[in-house]
């Protein structure tokens, strides 16, 4: 997606292994939000910032952190991977709830 | 009572029909009401975006939204193959930087 980017697009890892995934924006917007998706449950919040070095917790951060030490990355750590954080995770960027979200294209972690 | 209601259908229709959306929320805080198109193994794009009560046409798309009623709806004309995907209603205004997502709706056009 224009502006928004997400790495890797798929990765294949084994529980109890760390992961980072990657968000990076070319629109200097100042939020970003990492979100799982999952059928059944539609859109979670994991982790949101809103500066640099601004991060809090969304509804589903048990297992993760997060880290935004520039206004373009945004990083998702998974310390530990267990199976039930197989999912796809989707980065968003945006310049205030009220001006809508853009997504990035998504990344299919699988923890086997 | 949860804070964002949408059936998750699927919903099947024919080439041509008129599809309706909708979804209802809670949330007397919410200004904002956007739609979400998600095809397969993407990204959500955002579709639609109004303001205040009333419609919003942009070519087949008409989002509607009654803040009395407390309920959204998208209509899409002339339905083509190309509008199978999944429809997500989405809100702000409770927190100005963050949106509350319903879980979507599977719409399936077929020829």
């Amino acid at each position: 997606d224009a502006g928004i980017t997400q790495s890797p697009r798929h990765k294949v890892t084994e529980t109890g292994t760390p992961v980072t995934l990657r968000c990076h924006q070319t629109e200097n917007h100042r939020y970003m939000y990492w979100y799982r998706q999952d059928p059944g449950h539609g859109l979670r919040l994991i982790h949101y910032s809103y500066g640099v070095k601004d991060t809090d917790k969304g509804e589903v951060s048990d297992g993760y952190s997060v880290s935004r030490s520039k206004t373009e990355d945004f990083l998702l750590t998974l310390e530990s991977a267990t199976s039930s954080q197989t999912s796809v995770y989707f980065c968003a960027i945006s310049e205030g709830g009220e001006y809508g979200y853009t997504f990035g294209s998504g990344t299919r972690l699988t923890v086997v | 009572q949860k804070e964002v209601e949408q059936d998750p259908g699927p919903l099947s229709v024919p080439e041509g029909a008129i599809v309706s959306l909708n979804c209802t929320y809670s949330n007397s805080a919410f200004q904002y009401f956007m739609w979400y198109r998600q095809y397969s193994r993407k990204g959500p794009e955002l579709l639609m975006y109004t303001y205040s009560s009333g419609n919003k046409e942009d070519g087949r798309f008409t989002a509607q939204v009654d803040k009395s009623s407390k309920y959204i709806s998208l209509f899409i004309r002339d339905s083509q193959p190309s509008d199978s995907a999944t429809y997500l209603c989405a809100f702000s205004g409770g927190s100005n930087y963050k949106l509350t997502f319903g879980k979507g709706t599977l719409l399936t056009v077929n020829p």
